[in-house]
């Protein structure tokens, strides 16, 4: 079974901390993708990767920055959080070649106050 | 741009009845792929189904089945014989390729009534 882990499923940070999210799949998946899921919204994009050290914006990046320096790992990073970054953040992963379908990790629920 | 749109916020069934989710997708591309994927309170988003554009044939698992209108961009999830398990948020998804972003629709929220 695919597996993709999320480092935490709940985080409570202040206004101005830099956040790092981290995610790990242990499928050798070629794609890792980072979405925030809001009510009403679904899940809207921030950044993907298709490759190592290779990453796209996303329909929100801003205020967001990404890095994956292993093919295992994928991170998000928030540099200046804000409350309007409170959110429920989920990593995914989905192999690449042929393979479209995305397994997604249990999500973090990350409070700015 | 590719957009996924849910209609129905919220719906509900009685345990052992059948309901169909809407879903209607916009595209210029002839090929692509559909899925519906499920999200159990407080649980991992999960796949149910997938459907590929180019296969006139509806796909089924099990209990669940779509109705795959290409040509109306349509397509929309059947549960037979629901159960409490099936009480979710049901999200609707669109991907042009195995490498490309997927688009989501906004979800419904499925209650299941004992």
């Amino acid at each position: 079974d695919v597996k993709v882990t999320q480092s935490s499923r709940y985080l409570v940070k202040r206004t101005g901390e830099k956040v790092f999210l981290e995610c790990v799949q242990d499928m050798d998946h070629e794609n890792m993708f980072w979405y925030r899921q809001d009510p009403g919204l679904g899940l809207r994009l921030i950044y993907f990767s298709y490759d190592v050290k290779m990453k796209e914006k996303g329909d929100i990046p801003e205020g967001y920055s990404v890095s994956r320096e292993k093919k295992e790992r994928f991170s998000l990073i928030l540099e200046s959080a804000s409350t309007n970054q409170t959110s429920m953040y989920l990593c995914a992963s989905s192999p690449g070649t042929g393979v479209p379908e995305q397994y997604f990790g249990p999500g973090t629920r990350l409070t700015v106050t | 741009a590719q957009t996924v749109t849910q209609s129905q916020p919220e719906m509900s069934v009685q345990e052992a009845e059948t309901v169909t989710l809407s879903c209607t997708y916009d595209t210029s591309e002839s090929d692509y792929y559909l899925f519906w994927y499920k999200q159990p309170p407080s649980r991992q988003m999960i796949l149910v189904i997938r459907q590929e554009a180019y296969k006139q044939q509806n796909a089924t698992e099990n209990r669940f089945s779509v109705n795959f209108q290409k040509a109306a961009k349509s397509f929309s999830l059947k549960i037979s014989d629901s159960q409490l398990g099936d009480a979710a948020m049901y999200f609707c998804a669109y991907r042009r390729t195995s490498y490309d972003k997927v688009i989501f629709g906004p979800g419904t929220s499925l209650s299941v009534i004992p």
